[in-house]
């Protein structure tokens, strides 16, 4: 299994701000994910990491509003852009282990947006 | 195109009662599916997962999902309740069998009264 370490893992934050959320992987992932959730609901992916290149991002979701990195096979980091309150939600980072037969989950990172 | 139903935002059970999740989903390729349980403050854990194996799938801590085709179901069930098994449970379908790049649905929340 992979252990999946992510910081803050939770923040309050000024509107107009932007947070950087850090995932890192104790051990080579081939797949990096960043997913959020809303307030009573479910999981959306936002992106796919990809190492050395740009993310690839899911429909309703945009590079300068989460611009994400991925500089090598364990690290990778989102930012929120530009906060508002409608970005509060718990934003987690998943990854596909090295052998590809799960996906595994950070604990998240709960943010408010004041 | 994917998705997923969880029938039931909550659902109450006594301990020692059974628990019954439902899931059903809609796919355009055969589907992989899964239950995810997250507690609270804590990421999501893998419990059981159907990849075109056998039709009725055993996981950890004493739940099972059965892969009802003709119904497009994938529901959860545990025998009998324990108060540990109080969480947000996702039913959730992807397109390989290793379950990156999710489609979740809206979550379940379980809830064991003694």
């Amino acid at each position: 299994s992979a252990v999946i370490s992510q910081k803050p893992s939770r923040d309050i934050c000024q509107r107009g701000t932007s947070l950087t959320i850090q995932c890192q992987v104790d051990s080579q992932v081939t797949m990096m994910f960043w997913y959020r959730q809303q307030p009573g609901q479910s999981l959306t992916l936002i992106a796919t990491a990809n190492q050395g290149s740009e993310a690839t991002y899911e429909s309703g979701f945009v590079i300068d509003k989460f611009p994400i990195s991925r500089p090598n096979l364990t690290f990778s980091t989102l930012t929120v852009s530009n906060m508002s309150p409608e970005d509060s939600s718990i934003y987690l980072c998943s990854v596909l282990g090295i052998f590809g037969t799960e996906a595994f989950f950070g604990q998240g990172t709960r943010l408010t947006v004041v | 195109a994917q998705s997923v139903t969880q029938l039931g935002s909550h659902v109450s059970v006594s301990e020692g009662a059974l628990v019954l999740l439902r899931c059903n989903y809609s796919s355009s390729v055969p589907p992989y599916l899964f239950w995810y349980v997250q507690y609270p403050n804590q990421g999501l854990q893998l419990l059981l997962k159907y990849t075109s194996a056998a039709t009725l799938v055993k996981g950890i801590n004493g739940f099972e999902a059965e892969f009802k085709k003709s119904e497009t179901s994938f529901h959860l069930t545990k025998p009998s309740a324990h108060m540990s098994d109080a969480a947000e449970y996702f039913c959730a379908v992807s397109q390989n069998n290793a379950g990156n790049m999710l489609t979740f649905g809206g979550g379940t929340r379980l809830m064991v009264k003694p």
